[in-house]
């Protein structure tokens, strides 16, 4: 168990439609990042939030956009999905922005667009 | 885009055995990270490797960097079905954002 939670754990959507997912990060843990990962493939880095702010982002279009909220839980929005949008979405905390900094995983939701 | 490349892409061994996944990178790297997952769950950070570092152990996991070659092994020693999952290494890379990158990773079956 690394202290990170996501909800929801699985999720339906049809295309066109509007997502959030949530996670709560370890208490403590200023930074969380959003990785996307298709299945058979590994984790592509979204975005990085710090004290509430974005702190560099991946490759992916403005649809997909977060919040960092002060008590440690973060929020990952995509609107107008589209069927590629489907994945497994993991968040990250981590203590600080140190490159040497351990990344601590949540289990994921499952997002499936129809 | 994939920053490291793993091989093989499955590993099938008996429990007792060893084994050994290899990570290759393209661009030069701070440190090089490895990480299990199971069953398409959520990545459990396994060990950190600096780019000044040649070799690293923990427990039952030994980790080598090469970093004229670009590339890094990971090797379990007397593996256990437990440790069936898939491996994947990846750098942190870009200033000031430490996004990890990873590669595709090595799906290993340990058969009991």
């Amino acid at each position: 168990e690394t202290g990170v939670t996501q909800s929801p754990t699985h999720l339906i959507k049809t295309r066109g439609q509007q997502v959030t997912l949530r996670c709560s990060s370890q208490s403590g843990h200023n930074t969380v990042s959003w990785y996307q990962q298709a299945l058979g493939q590994g984790p592509q880095f979204i975005f990085q939030y710090y004290r509430e702010e974005e702190n560099g982002r991946g490759n992916f279009p403005p649809r997909f956009s977060g919040l960092q909220f002060p008590n440690y839980s973060s929020e990952l929005n995509v609107n107008a999905l589209e069927l590629d949008d489907s994945a497994l979405y993991l968040c990250a905390s981590s203590l600080q922005l140190a490159d040497t900094d351990t990344q601590y995983f949540g289990p994921g939701t499952r997002l499936t667009v129809l | 885009s994939q920053q490291g490349e793993e091989d093989p892409q499955a590993l099938s061994i008996q429990e007792g055995e060893n084994a050994t996944m290899n990570c290759s990178y393209k661009t030069s790297i701070n440190n090089l990270q490895w990480y299990r997952q199971n069953s398409g769950r959520g990545l459990v950070h396994l060990i950190l490797i600096r780019s000044n570092e040649r070799e690293k152990h923990s427990g039952r996991l030994r980790v080598t960097l090469d970093t004229s070659k670009k590339s890094s092994s990971l090797l379990i020693t007397a593996s256990r079905a437990a440790d069936t999952a898939s491996y994947f290494c990846a750098d942190i890379s870009g200033a000031g954002s430490y996004q990890l990158t990873f590669g595709k990773g090595t799906k290993l079956s340990v058969i009991p």
